[in-house]
Parts: C-alpha cells; structure tokens; sequence
C-alpha cells in the first residue's frame, strides 16, 4: 500500500509557465520532505517542513505542509529547463525514522 | 568518503543466482536506508539500520532478501536465488539527524542497477 500519493504522475510544461505538485496521505506525519532525482543519480533533498501550515520559500519553488500534516504541495514559479527531474515526497511518522516516498512525479520543462 | 558510494553500480544477473549489493555510508551517518526503484517510479522501503540494528524489515520483499550492517559502517543487501521481478536500481542512503524539529535528512548513492535475466 502506497502512504503517499503524488498528483499528477507527468508534467510536461513551457518555460516560464508555473505548476503545482501534489502529495496527498490519509496518515500524520511528523516531518515531511521535498526530494528532485535526475536520471542516473539518487534523490536530492531540497526542503523539510515539520509544522502544519509551514511554507518555506526556496528561490521560485515554494512549500506548503497542509495544516493537519497529512498533505504538501510544491509550486514552482516561472519553470526553467533546469528544473526538469522526478520529484518525490518522503515523510516519516512520529516516533519512527522510517521515510516512506511518494509515487513521483515526472516533470519536464520545454525550451 | 565524501558521499554514499554503492558497488556495484551496474550488475547483470542469471535468474537463481545470488547478489550481493554494497553501501558505504558517509561517515558518521548513524542511519542507514535501503530502498528499491523500479523505472520511472517513485521509492520503494526496504530496510533501515540504525547503528548495526534494524528497527524495521517491514519494506523487505520476501525472504529470498536480507541486509546487514557492520557497526556504524558498511551495510550489504542481499538477495538469493534472483527473479526477474526483482530488476531495479537499488538505492542506499545515510542520515544524520538534521536541524527541523529532528527531522533526519537522507543523502543517496547513486545507486545499483540490477538487471536479471
């Protein structure tokens, strides 16, 4: 059984257009994380958010745990090239350091 | 070393056979993951080490896979008598716990591609 589920699966968009990623769970976790992978290498983390409600900033992407702790959201302004990759969700319950990842999603930016 | 290394990075296999993966986690690092990636998807949990225990095998397939950790250091997973279902990039992490409300931070290798035939 997949814990985190990502929306949408593949992304493919224009340069300068903005998008949202989704990761949605019926379970709480304690923290939650924002991971890019591109091909032949393994996942990079780029935030963790431990607060519901937190937004975090990251130069155009911005980061949202929903206020139950139970969602997050990734939203990249003004896409570039360079921002293409898969991205991945991980989060871990209270008490445990087990980090379950979401399903991915694919996304491509067009020059 | 300065990251996670991972050998073999590419192994070719005869379905039966054995294998065995290595991770050479950052040094330090008290954690130790593993996780399996099947082409174009998303992690799928295996195992984790903290030190030389493992507080959950729960991710772990079958009992043709298991791992182990010396100390605080090298970790080897291996699976007997392969299947072809079992073709993937096998992906090992390490972690220290980082500064978000003890949120551990995963720094990945780069991974062991596993193809049986």
């Amino acid at each position: 059984t997949q814990l985190l589920e990502q929306s949408p699966q593949f992304l493919s968009i224009q340069e300068g257009e903005n998008l949202t990623v989704y990761c949605n769970s019926s379970s709480v976790f304690s923290s939650l994380q924002w991971y890019r992978q591109e091909p032949g290498e393994g996942p990079v983390l780029l935030v963790t958010v431990v607060t519901g409600g937190e937004v975090k900033k990251l130069k155009r992407l911005t980061f949202q745990f929903g206020d139950a702790r139970k969602d997050s959201s990734l939203h990249i302004t003004a896409a570039q090239p360079g921002d293409t990759g898969l991205y991945l969700c991980a989060g871990a319950k209270s008490g445990t350091y087990k980090y379950i990842f979401g399903t991915g999603t694919r996304l491509k930016v067009l020059a | 070393g300065a990251g996670v290394s991972q050998s073999p990075s590419n192994k070719v296999t005869e379905k039966g056979k054995d294998v065995e993966l290595r991770c050479d986690p950052i040094s330090g690092h008290t954690a130790l993951y593993w996780y399996r990636q099947r082409l174009g998807q998303g992690l799928e949990f295996l195992i984790y080490f903290q030190g030389n225990s493992a507080p959950d095998k729960s991710g772990l397939p079958s009992d043709r896979f298991s791992a182990e950790r010396t100390g605080e250091s090298v970790s080897t997973l291996t699976i007997q008598r392969t299947q072809q279902e079992d073709s993937a990039v096998y992906l090992c992490a390490s972690s220290s716990r980082g500064n978000r409300g003890g949120a551990w931070e995963l720094f990945f290798g780069e991974g062991s591609r596993l193809t049986v035939l």
